[in-house]
């Protein structure tokens, strides 16, 4: 069985320009979780997502930030204007079921922007 | 919401010696406690985990232990060898949510 699958797994975006993170969840998993790590830091929840719905978005910055996980295809998280302050791994994790389940991450895109 | 807080944030052992890393946490209704390791450029690895309904759980040299009525608990990892050297990451979910500790980094020296 294929684990998570995070692309790309590099990604140089200047400042103004968009960033599209992709996330393929492990076969059978239809929960999506999206968190972001800085250096030396440890992960924060970002998005909670079902297949075409998002649960909890209370952990994403407001503007410029969005989710998605539609019905075929990877989930998408998708970085407007970025800024240097948005440099960072970014990693998405699965789960056969929501709550207390183990979660399975992916490799992780790690998102420099100049 | 939930805090966790996880320490040492560094911490070096001989090899063959144990290592021990602690976290609390201050939700009294997290139920589901996982720990996650991390190697350098790749993502966490789940390698052990344990719900309130249980103090104490094992999988050979690794071990989780609970404290429901203190809120903490811990990740004893016994003989330590070289390829036990990452970060590791403590958890604690509470609804849809995943609250992580800061990490320690453990270095067994060879």
């Amino acid at each position: 069985n294929a684990g998570v699958m995070q692309n790309p797994r590099h990604l140089v975006r200047r400042r103004g320009q968009e960033a599209r993170l992709r996330c393929s969840p492990m076969k059978g998993h239809s929960h999506v979780y999206w968190y972001r790590q800085l250096p030396e830091e440890g992960l924060k929840f970002m998005v909670y997502l079902q297949k075409e719905n998002i649960i909890d978005e209370s952990g994403m910055p407001k503007e410029r930030f969005s989710a998605e996980f539609p019905k075929e295809g990877p989930s998408i998280l998708r970085i407007q204007q970025v800024v240097r302050g948005d440099s960072a791994a970014y990693f998405c994790a699965s789960s056969p079921q929501a709550g207390e389940y183990e979660q399975y991450f992916g490799p992780g895109t790690r998102l420099t922007v100049t | 919401g939930e805090n966790v807080e996880q320490h040492p944030s560094t911490l070096s052992v001989q090899e063959g010696d144990s290592a021990v890393i602690k976290c609390t946490y201050s939700d009294s209704a997290s139920n589901y406690f996982p720990w996650y390791k991390q190697e350098l450029g790749k993502g966490p690895q789940l390698i052990i985990d344990i719900r309130s309904n249980v103090g104490e759980k094992k999988d050979q040299r690794i071990a989780v232990t609970l404290n429901k009525t203190a809120k903490h608990f811990s990740l004893h990892i016994t003989e330590t060898q070289p390829e036990d050297s990452a970060v590791y990451f403590c958890a604690a979910n509470t609804g849809n949510q995943f609250y992580f500790g800061t990490g320690t980094s453990l270095t067994v020296i060879p």
